[in-house]
């Protein structure tokens, strides 16, 4: 089973800041998809595909990486954007999520 | 629009059984593999369960083998998980969703809470 490894686990970040969160994997992937959750609410999908933009996601927002290594990146935080991000993958058969990044606005 | 809708949770014993539903809309459901995502409280995320388009796949990670069941009725656009044998550490929020390879977990449902407690 492939592990994903976030980090940091929690930020804060100033209106403005450029915020990158990683996601690290045991083993090498093909890609990886991101997702945001706010409190009390279902996860969204966000990234997927290592880089492409969930419908109606600004593009502030954007994802790199290649095999064992991926990114989500933030251009200018917003409000909006606190949250907790979590990165997942496929490897045949199982579906791995990664342990979260808890964002916070400071 | 699509809509995933759960049903099913509450409080129940350990060692007791539960059955989890939720009513899919908006899309061709027999044409999607689905899956059921966990979320304990004040936790992440785990992936529970994904089931093929027939139902003639199935798949869980080692923490539900052999005491959950996915399964579901496209002529209903249902899909169902069985859970059997529930422990404490089952207690989370349970979420339906669409599985597609190449986008992820694309759609979600409002989740269902799942309570195992004496």
């Amino acid at each position: 089973e492939i592990v994903l490894t976030q980090s940091p686990t929690t930020m804060t970040a100033s209106p403005g800041e450029k915020v990158t969160i990683t996601c690290r994997a045991s083993s090498s992937v093909s890609y990886m998809h991101w997702y945001q959750q706010k409190p009390g609410a279902s996860p969204k999908p966000w990234i997927y595909e290592t880089s492409k933009l969930a419908s109606g996601v600004p593009d502030r927002f954007s994802g790199s990486g290649s095999g064992t290594s991926y990114s989500l990146t933030i251009n200018n935080m917003e409000a909006e954007d606190a949250a907790t991000y979590y990165c997942q993958q496929w490897n045949y058969p199982s579906r791995t999520f990664g342990g979260g990044t808890k964002l916070e606005l400071k | 629009e699509v809509q995933l809708v759960e049903s099913g949770g509450g409080l129940v014993q350990p060692g007791r059984s539960l059955k989890l539903s939720c009513a899919a809309s908006g899309f061709t459901f027999s044409n999607y593999y689905m899956a059921w995502v966990r979320q304990a409280p004040k936790k992440g995320l785990e992936w529970v369960a994904t089931i093929s388009t027939s139902g003639s796949r199935t798949y869980y990670p080692d923490s539900v083998k052999g005491r959950f069941t996915i399964s579901r009725d496209n002529a209903k656009s249902s899909l169902y998980l069985q859970m059997n044998s529930l422990k404490s550490e089952d207690t989370a929020t349970y979420y339906c969703a669409r599985d597609v390879l190449t986008t992820g977990f694309d759609y979600w449902g409002q989740g269902v809470m799942v309570t195992v407690s004496s």
